[in-house]
């Protein structure tokens, strides 16, 4: 089992809909979750971080933790075409290096 | 504020040989991490650099070796070079016991 997995995709919702991308991840002690967008040829981008279980919104993004289920996702409202890019979602246990999913690459279809 | 800096940003290189890839941390920043990206995939892990000693280390061969100067600035080398070896390598900055990576515009290195 990968430490850190995503629906690769890709993932097509039209210009204005709700994204929603997913991670499940497999170490119980993970303590700190990312959500990188990456556009192609291009490095990775923080947009969102969580620590506690619940929501967290920042603009028109909305990260989701659950602890329980071992489970994170990204809410994207209103999408925009700048929104295509693959989305990568990255764990770590207190003082490791990330670990990243293989992403999962979002097309918004205007 | 200068973010995270890598060169060169293209780099072709022959099966066998070596190359050495550059990075400047962010100001303020002083432990490096490399990652090595290739097509379709997430980043992996190689390893992390803290003090001038690698702190921790990926599932990579020991064709993979780095360095850290005191001014934090790193260095990947790879050695006798496999065309699997061809990637975007990204390196990332942090303060050590933080969880904010910034990372570098990558390099593209590509084995023929």
């Amino acid at each position: 089992q990968k430490e850190v997995e995503q629906n690769s995709g890709p993932l097509s919702v039209p210009e204005g809909a709700i994204a929603s991308l997913n991670c499940t991840y497999s170490d119980r002690v993970s303590q700190s979750f990312f959500w990188y967008r990456q556009y192609s040829g291009k490095s990775p981008e923080l947009i969102m971080s969580i620590y506690s279980n619940g929501d967290k919104e920042d603009g028109r993004f909305t990260a989701q933790l659950n602890k329980a289920s071992q489970y994170v996702s990204l809410l994207i409202r209103d999408s925009q075409p700048s929104d295509s890019a693959t989305y990568l979602c990255a764990v770590n246990k207190g003082n490791t290096p990330l670990v990243f999913g293989k992403g999962t690459r979002l097309s918004v279809i205007a | 504020d200068a973010g995270v800096t890598q060169s060169p940003t293209h780099l072709i290189k022959t099966r066998g040989q070596q190359v050495t890839l550059r990075c400047s941390p962010k100001s303020g920043h002083d432990t490096v991490s490399w990652y090595q990206q290739a097509l379709g995939q997430g980043p992996q892990f190689i390893f992390q650099y803290y003090e001038e000693e690698e702190r921790q280390r990926g599932n990579f061969p020991d064709r993979f070796s780095g360095h850290q100067f005191p001014n934090y600035s790193s260095e990947l080398n790879v050695n006798a070079l496999l065309l699997g070896d061809s990637a975007l390598y990204l390196c990332a900055s942090s303060l050590l016991g933080s969880d904010g990576y910034t990372f570098g515009s990558g390099t593209r290195l590509t084995v023929v």
